[in-house]
């Protein structure tokens, strides 16, 4: 069974800095390009950030370029998150995904994803 | 590419037939998925590639449209199914969402 499971949200202080994780599990990780999507509180999806297999192609969103940097460890199994410079509006539960079975890069969709990682960026 | 989704809320009851629309700024092919997302849960797959049942989901769900329009419908709404549904456009980066809508009883 694929399993991801995000850690590494709390609270933050504006212009502080997080890094979140996404330990993945039940499938060869290094074949998969893996996503950060997110929610605001009551609000609707955010493609946060993609990263290709191997590490060496990633895409952001304009709201977060130049301050988030996605990566991954292969040999970890492992998606990371750093976000730096965060402001108030970075508040969301911030969920990995990985492409799904279905789709083919790089137009993908995205399945499963994480439960999520709660961020709170508040002084 | 923006994507627009109608209705943002709706009413229904059970058995109730329902249509949710979604609207590309540019022509997408049939790159386009519908997620559903119950409270407090992660969103699912319904249907990829406009029109294509993922695995285990309901055959009352269907999707289609190709270019710029499609639609998700419901044939007969189950109790399990007052949801939010979001569709994602797949065509090119960023991948966007719609605002979602809200199905309600």
């Amino acid at each position: 069974e694929v399993q991801l499971v995000e850690s590494g949200g709390g609270l933050a202080q504006p212009g502080g800095s997080l890094r979140l994780s996404c330990a993945a599990s039940g499938f060869t990780f290094k074949n998969y390009a893996m996503s950060w999507v997110r929610q605001a509180p009551g609000k609707g999806l955010e493609w946060v950030s993609t990263v290709s297999t191997n590490g060496g192609t990633t895409y952001y969103a304009d709201s977060v370029k130049g301050r988030f940097t996605i990566s991954r460890d292969n040999s970890k199994n492992t998606l990371y998150l750093q976000m730096d410079s965060l402001g108030a509006d970075d508040t969301a539960v911030y969920h990995c995904a990985k492409r799904s079975e279905t789709s083919i890069w790089p137009k993908i969709w995205f399945d499963p994803w994480g439960q999520g990682t709660l961020v709170t960026v508040s002084s | 590419i923006q994507v627009t989704q109608s209705p943002s809320s709706v009413s229904a009851s059970i058995g109730d037939r329902v249509t949710i629309t979604c609207r590309a700024s540019q022509g997408i092919s049939s790159w386009l998925a519908w997620y559903q997302q119950k409270p407090g849960k992660a969103p699912k797959v319904l249907i990829y590639a406009a029109s294509s049942l993922q695995s285990g989901v309901p055959s009352r769900f269907s999707g289609s449209g190709s270019g710029t329009d499609f639609t998700l419908t419901i044939s007969s709404l189950q109790p399990e199914d007052f949801a939010t549904y979001y569709c994602q456009q797949a065509n090119s980066f960023p991948p966007t969402f719609g605002q979602g809508t809200r199905l309600e009883i």
